[in-house]
């Protein structure tokens, strides 16, 4: 089992909005809709984000948004503000086990 | 308060043996999965394995089977991973996570475990 792959940097300016994707295959991403998005600031622990492709915690701003198509999962980050600068991860669900994706940088221009 | 906590940092030489522990409190510690989750540079998440407190159902990632030992005392809310002989490469951060079922998402994070490895 391979880790999903993401971009390693991703960049937008406040009030914009950026998409970062994850990409598996027909075993994992593609496979099942338990495509999960968390969040993670310097020196703090990953924060769910986004549960079952599209679905968002209690708490998290819906300018966070989710998505799938074919084995290639989505973050969408709307109206960027300072504080979503963090580095994301995807994650999937994969026959028992659980796969993670490299992770993206975010920053905040 | 829903909250996992885990023991502190650790300093261990190649070949030591180690054990961490993840504490759960504000909920039925027996009735979620607690996973594993190394963090490295190089590599990001990488999922270690999980266990369910309520009857020791444990699974292990292919790429830890056999390195590590996922354990639970649902008696004291804790769980635990442990090596018998640590390696330098063993050096990374470690997350214990709650997750209801094991399709679902890691809902609760534990503050981490940093483990050094060096000789």
């Amino acid at each position: 089992q391979s880790a999903l792959t993401q971009p390693a940097s991703v960049s937008g300016s406040p009030g914009q909005s950026i998409t970062i994707s994850c990409t598996g295959t027909s075993s994992d991403v593609g496979g099942y809709n338990f495509v999960s998005w968390y969040q993670q600031h310097p020196g703090k622990a990953p924060k769910l984000m986004i549960y079952d492709v599209s679905n968002r915690p209690s708490g998290v701003s819906n300018r966070f948004s989710g998505s799938k198509s074919g084995n290639t999962a989505s973050l969408t980050i709307s109206g960027l503000q300072a504080e979503d600068e963090a580095d994301y991860y995807c994650s999937s669900y994969a026959s028992s086990s659980t796969l993670f994706g490299g992770g993206t940088k975010l920053t905040v221009l | 308060e829903v909250q996992l906590v885990q023991s502190g940092a650790e300093v261990k030489k190649p070949g030591e043996s180690l054990k961490i522990s993840c504490k759960g409190s504000g909920y039925s510690f027996s009735s979620y999965w607690i996973g594993w989750v190394r963090q490295t540079p190089g590599k990001g998440l990488e999922w270690m394995g999980i266990i369910y407190p309520g009857d020791s159902d444990t699974r292990y990632s292919p790429s830890f089977q056999g390195q590590v030992t996922i354990s639970a005392d649902k008696s004291i809310s804790t769980a635990y991973l442990q090596w018998s002989s640590l390696k330098a490469s063993d050096t990374a951060i470690y997350y214990c996570a709650r997750r209801t079922g094991g399709s679902n998402p890691f809902d609760i994070w534990g503050q981490g475990t940093m483990v050094t490895v060096s000789s």
